[in-house]
């Protein structure tokens, strides 16, 4: 069964910090990988998809990198800011039109 | 990025009575959608896999009879709940993916809240 970790489920920084947040996945035939941000109570807003021949894509402060030999994607965040605060989440998916296997997510919170 | 919406953002209804949810792609046409299903402090979970024009795929666990899927065109989906009651109650997600979009790239409708009393 594939599975995605995120890692910390939660986290709370200083405005201005950089920060990492870590996901894991069990299958390394991923077909792209995606990272959401989603608000409380609100839908899921998409914020960077790699695909498997990638290693990174960048937007803005926001920076994620694919290693598929190792099972991982980080999303680095730079001079984070009280508005990145959001629960963000790491999905994947198999193949093409194949459903988004989801983590837990990582709560973060940026403290003003 | 592309958009999709959902109809209703959020209903209350008596346990019993059935809820219709939509999820429209409105700039695309989705060959696939997926609905997926969110409790409080949990992740998303997949319910069913929608491909237009013919039956959904539903997930082990998940009764299609009580949550009947109809994908009639490329950019309607809807969601009903029969029978509903309190343990129903949940945030209803669809996604869209499908032609012209970059890398099978997924986007979310903004969810429909659901209540059942």
């Amino acid at each position: 069964k594939q599975e995605v970790t995120q890692i910390p489920a939660a986290l709370s920084v200083p405005e201005g910090e950089n920060l990492v947040l870590n996901c894991s996945f069990t299958d390394s035939a991923i077909y792209n990988l995606q990272w959401f941000r989603q608000d409380p109570g609100k839908g899921l807003t998409s914020l960077l998809l790699i695909q498997s021949s990638q290693r990174e894509q960048t937007s803005g402060r926001l920076n994620a990198s694919l290693d598929k030999s190792s099972g991982r994607s980080t999303l680095y965040i730079a001079a984070s800011q009280p508005g990145d605060s959001a629960t963000y989440l790491c999905a994947f998916t198999s193949a093409r039109n194949t459903p988004l296997v989801f983590g837990k997510g990582t709560r973060l919170s940026v403290i003003a | 990025g592309a958009v999709v919406s959902q109809h209703p953002s959020w209903v209350i209804c008596k346990s019993g009575t059935s809820v219709k949810i939509e999820c429209r792609s409105l700039d695309f046409q989705a060959t696939t959608m997926f609905w997926y299903r969110q409790f409080p402090k949990q992740s998303l979970m997949l319910m069913a896999t929608s491909n237009e024009g013919s039956k959904a795929t539903y997930e082990q666990g998940v009764e299609k009879d009580k949550f009947l899927i109809n994908h009639a065109s490329l950019t309607l989906s809807t969601l009903t709940v029969t029978s509903a009651h309190p343990e129903d109650s949940s945030f209803y997600i669809c996604s869209a993916s499908g032609q012209g979009r970059t890398y099978n790239e997924q986007f979310f409708g903004p969810g429909t809240r659901l209540t059942v009393l």
